[in-house]
């Protein structure tokens, strides 16, 4: 399963530490997606772009920063964290933002935040 | 923004017998209703979509069904088999958000 990738799988970090998480896709896609995924919540959509812009931030803290140089890749700045931002972070993509589109998820990156 | 809620959380059942999961959501302008599996550790993926065009869709061992009116959709699995054990995520997207119900934890007992 090569279609998504993101790396780190995992990562450890302190409050005040600064990270990013990175995220690729070999698809040939124009959009792409950060979800937040925590124990016995649902999928939570933070971020979308399509075609290199941001079209959605869905009242994300500004301690999550988004970055998308190119259509194949996305990443994810975080800065002073708080333990609560602990969770799976799932990158996606599909064919473009229209909702009809299967959106194909990368492994994630399980953050802990101590 | 729209509502999707998820039925049951958790779901056991014996190899061979069927499952169903039901999802409802609020906007009536949702048009489309993909459901994901989630095996442990891995990632979400697809198994069966369904538009509004249409009530039923089949794909051998699963089905989703779709009632517009009492704005429902269910997944519904039959002769259940151990590989069926995941979580399994419903999805109602509308406008330019994707809401995903909060899953359901399917076990399959051998």
């Amino acid at each position: 399963e090569t279609g998504v990738t993101q790396t780190p799988r995992h990562l450890v970090m302190g409050m005040t530490n600064k990270k990013s998480l990175k995220c690729e896709q070999h698809l040939g896609h124009n959009a792409m997606y950060w979800y937040k995924q925590s124990a016995k919540k649902p999928l939570e959509l933070m971020f979308v772009y399509n075609f290199k812009e941001q079209t959605e931030n869905n009242s994300v803290p500004s301690r999550f920063s988004p970055e998308c140089p190119n259509s194949s890749h996305l990443f994810l700045h975080l800065h002073t964290l708080q333990p609560e931002d602990s969770a799976l972070y799932l990158c996606a993509s599909s064919q473009d933002r229209t909702n009809y589109n299967e959106q194909f998820f990368g492994p994630g990156t399980r953050l802990t935040v101590l | 923004g729209e509502n999707v809620e998820q039925h049951p959380s958790t779901l056991s059942v014996q190899e061979g017998d069927s499952a169903v999961i039901k999802c409802t959501y609020s906007d009536s302008a949702s048009n489309y209703f993909p459901w994901y599996k989630q095996e442990l550790g891995k990632r979400p993926q697809l198994i069966i979509d369904i538009r509004s065009n249409v009530g039923e869709k089949k794909d051998q061992r699963i089905a989703v069904t779709l009632n517009k009116t009492a704005k429902h959709f269910s997944l519904h699995i039959t002769e259940t088999q151990p590989e069926d054990s995941a979580v399994y995520f419903c999805a109602a997207p509308t406008g330019n958000q994707f809401y995903f119900g909060t899953g359901t934890s399917l076990t399959v007992i051998p």
